[in-house]
């Protein structure tokens, strides 16, 4: 089936440095896609989210990027710091079909060394 | 804003019994909510959406009678797990969203289930 599937299982950054983790989805008619952020033992926190009409939006030390045409997004955290350890997760939807639900990756762990 | 609680955070019980989870939304109306499981070191699997006042909308695979869940205010979400059996240990997640922000999903903190 279709699904949404990341690159990379774990990513280990020094303190300070820029981390891209990545995402990349197969459903092409998904148009509108989640980061979150989870620490260890605890629920799932937004970060940032990004519609198909974009292909960059950027919050606070983090940017996302959407390419279309691969089917692909990425998250920059700019500045990394070790607060930024934990498990992120791209979700996806397709916005309109009445169906709310996301659907999740596979997670990519951050391990920030400092 | 946009904050979710869960009830309650751990729980341990006997194979066998029911256990009941909560999950309010704490600063606003969800017309939506969503029951996760997550195990160890993997991703999160949906097992039901709820819409306020209706049935919940299982995931194939996921036994309705064995995971009761009711929606029965905008705020407050309930997951019951009917005789609980060690393959039901699991850490439980709900979720909920509005009508501001309808796509985006504001989680509560978890529940760890250990059935004995």
């Amino acid at each position: 089936g279709e699904s949404v599937g990341l690159h990379l299982p774990t990513l280990s950054v020094q303190e300070g440095d820029n981390s891209i983790i990545n995402c990349a989805y197969s459903n092409s008619a998904s148009d509108y896609f989640i980061w979150y952020k989870q620490e260890s033992g605890k629920g799932p926190q937004f970060i940032i989210d990004i519609r198909s009409n974009m292909d960059k939006r950027q919050g606070q030390r983090v940017t996302v990027l959407l390419n279309k045409t691969v089917k692909h997004l990425s998250l920059q955290i700019a500045a990394t710091q070790p607060g930024d350890s934990a498990v992120y997760f791209c979700a996806e939807n397709i916005r309109g079909t009445g169906r709310r639900a996301l659907t999740f990756g596979s997670g990519t762990r951050l391990q920030v060394q400092p | 804003g946009a904050v979710v609680s869960q009830h309650p955070s751990w729980v341990i019980c006997k194979s066998g019994t029911s256990v009941k989870i909560e999950c309010r939304s704490l600063d606003f109306q969800a017309t939506t909510m969503f029951w996760y499981r997550q195990f160890p070191k993997q991703s999160l699997m949906l097992m039901a959406t709820s819409n306020e006042g209706s049935k919940a909308t299982y995931e194939q695979g996921v036994e309705k009678d064995k995971f009761l869940i009711n929606h029965a205010s905008l705020t407050l979400s309930t997951l019951t797990v009917t005789s609980a059996h060690p393959e039901d240990s699991s850490f439980y997640i709900c979720s909920a969203s509005g009508t501001a922000q309808e796509n985006i999903q504001f989680f509560g903190p978890g529940t760890r289930l250990t059935v004995l």
